[in-house]
C-alpha cells in the first residue's frame, strides 16, 4: 500500500511568487492534516480536513495560505504571495478515522522562499 | 497556551547503551501522548503512544514512561543502534487528532 506522498519534495521560489503543495493521503483515509516546521523549531499544526470539509484551520498563519481538498482525496496548500518567513518543511499526514487516529506522515515539501 | 517541550536538543550515546529522551508538557488535562521518530529526508514516524490512565507502556526496545504528577514523559530506547539515529519528537494528540509537537531531540549514536 502506498504511503502519504507529497510533491514537490523541494521548491525554491522568490518572495511574492505563488507555490502550490500537493498531498496524496493513504487511500481511504478520511482525515488529512497539514503541519509545518519552520527554522528548526517544533512541528506546528496548520489544519485538518475530514473528507472534503475543513474541520479545524486554527493553525493557518494568515490569509496568504489556502488549503483545499476537493472530492475528499488529495489536498493542495497554496501560498500566495510567499514571504521569506514561509520557508520551512510542510508535512502532510493522514489517518483512517478518529478512532484509529495514528497519523502517517509524508516526507514533506521543503519550501525555500528567497 | 499549551506547550510540549523537550529538555535537550541533542543526545549522544554509544552504540549498545540505553537512551533516555525526556519531554515535559504544560496542560494537566492532556491525556494522550505519542513519540515520533524522524529520519533524515523522511516524515515523522509513529513509535509508541501512551494514554494518561497508564504510567508505562512497552514496545519493541522502546518504553514510554508518563509521570502525570510532574507532567513529564520519557522515551527509553534499549541497546541503542545506529539505525536509531534520528530526531525524536514527543507530541500531545487532541481528540480531533491535532498534534502539538515538542521541539525535538536529535539522537546521535556513536559506533
Amino acid at each position: 500500500e502506498a504511503g502519504v506522498t507529497q510533491f514537490p519534495s523541494h521548491s525554491v521560489i522568490e518572495k511574492g511568487q505563488t507555490v502550490t503543495l500537493r498531498c496524496d493521503p493513504i487511500s481511504g483515509h478520511d482525515n488529512l492534516y497539514w503541519y509545518r516546521r519552520v527554522m528548526g523549531k517544533e512541528i506546528k499544526f496548520l489544519l485538518h480536513f475530514v473528507k472534503e470539509s475543513k474541520q479545524d484551520e486554527s493553525g493557518m498563519p494568515n490569509n496568504r495560505f489556502l488549503a483545499e481538498r476537493t472530492g475528499g482525496t488529495y489536498s493542495t496548500l497554496k501560498v500566495q504571495p510567499a514571504e521569506l518567513e514561509d520557508s520551512g518543511v510542510y508535512f502532510c499526514a493522514s489517518s483512517l478515522n478518529l478512532a484509529k487516529n495514528i497519523q502517517y506522515f509524508g516526507a514533506g515539501t521543503r519550501l525555500s522562499v528567497l | 497556551g499549551e506547550s510540549v517541550g523537550l529538555h535537550l536538543p541533542t543526545l549522544s550515546v554509544q552504540e549498545g547503551d540505553n537512551s533516555i529522551i525526556n519531554c515535559a508538557y504544560s496542560n494537566s488535562a492532556s491525556d494522550y501522548f505519542i513519540w515520533y521518530k524522524q529520519e533524515s529526508g523522511k516524515g515523522p514516524q509513529f513509535i509508541i503512544d501512551i494514554r494518561s490512565n497508564m504510567d508505562k507502556r512497552q514496545g519493541q526496545r522502546v518504553t514510554v514512561l508518563l509521570n502525570k504528577t510532574v507532567k513529564h514523559l520519557s522515551l527509553q530506547i534499549a541497546a541503542t543502534q545506529p539505525g536509531d539515529s534520528a530526531v525524536y519528537f514527543c507530541a500531545e494528540q487532541y481528540n480531533t487528532g491535532k498534534l502539538i509537537f515538542g521541539q525535538g531531540t536529535t539522537l546521535q549514536v556513536k559506533p
